[in-house]
């Protein structure tokens, strides 16, 4: 089973400040999600990538393949952007049926003004 | 357009009683995916549906755990003989294609309460 690492688990910044989020997982996989749950509990996906990067605004999202690791940027943060940061990782399709994805534990990320 | 929906929102049961939680997923989505999340805990994998392979139950905790899904439509977990362990919000998502190709949608959850 897959083991994922995400790192910090707690972050306080500074409005305005630059943010990275990590997330490290064990074996290979077909794509990684980072997800953004907010204080109210709801989900929202941010970001789906299985190579390279991705960007949506203020955020960026990066995967090495090779390192098994992937981060997640947020540019010019704002209070807005508090919330739980879940990387989630879905295992090598095997063939035989669909594997679940493997959750971190989520980075709690507090943006103060 | 309409988004994942849950129902109930909240259900409080007592130890022991059946109960039964709903989720429609995105019209045309063909992958649904049950998960747990415990107070101040993370997110955990229950059960996911893709088209018609054989669903994936490698997360369901016990066999008083079991979902079912209609075709690529409303799916339905059902926990037997609830406990008290069991009190947490249970959330769906679905995804137009699998994990792999597509994004998830989240429901809001149902917040399970066994007392």
């Amino acid at each position: 089973k897959n083991e994922v690492e995400q790192s910090p688990q707690n972050l306080t910044a500074q409005e305005g400040e630059f943010i990275t989020i990590n997330c490290s997982y064990s074996v290979g996989i077909s794509a990684l999600h980072w997800l953004q749950q907010h204080p109210g509990g709801g989900i929202v996906s941010l970001f789906m990538l299985s190579s390279g990067k991705k960007k949506h605004g203020r955020l960026i999202a990066t995967i090495n393949i090779q390192e098994k690791h992937s981060s997640l940027h947020i540019t010019a943060s704002h209070p807005r952007d508090s919330a739980v940061y879940i990387c989630a990782v879905s295992a090598l399709y095997s063939g035989g049926g669909a594997d679940g994805l493997t959750f971190g534990k989520g980075t709690h990320l507090i943006i103060q003004p | 357009g309409a988004g994942v929906s849950q129902s109930p929102s909240n259900k409080v049961t007592e130890k022991g009683k059946d109960v039964e939680l709903r989720c429609d997923p995105i019209s045309g989505h063909t992958a649904l995916y049950w998960y747990r999340q415990r107070l101040g805990q993370g997110l955990e994998f229950l059960i996911y549906f893709q088209g018609n392979s054989a669903p994936d139950k490698s997360g369901l905790p016990s066999d008083r755990f079991s979902a079912e899904r209609t075709g690529e439509s409303v799916s339905t977990l059902t926990i037997q003989r609830t406990q008290q362990e069991d009190s947490a919000v249970y959330l769906c998502a679905s995804s137009l294609l699998g994990q792999n190709n597509s994004p998830l949608h989240f429901g809001n959850g149902t917040r399970l309460t066994v007392t």
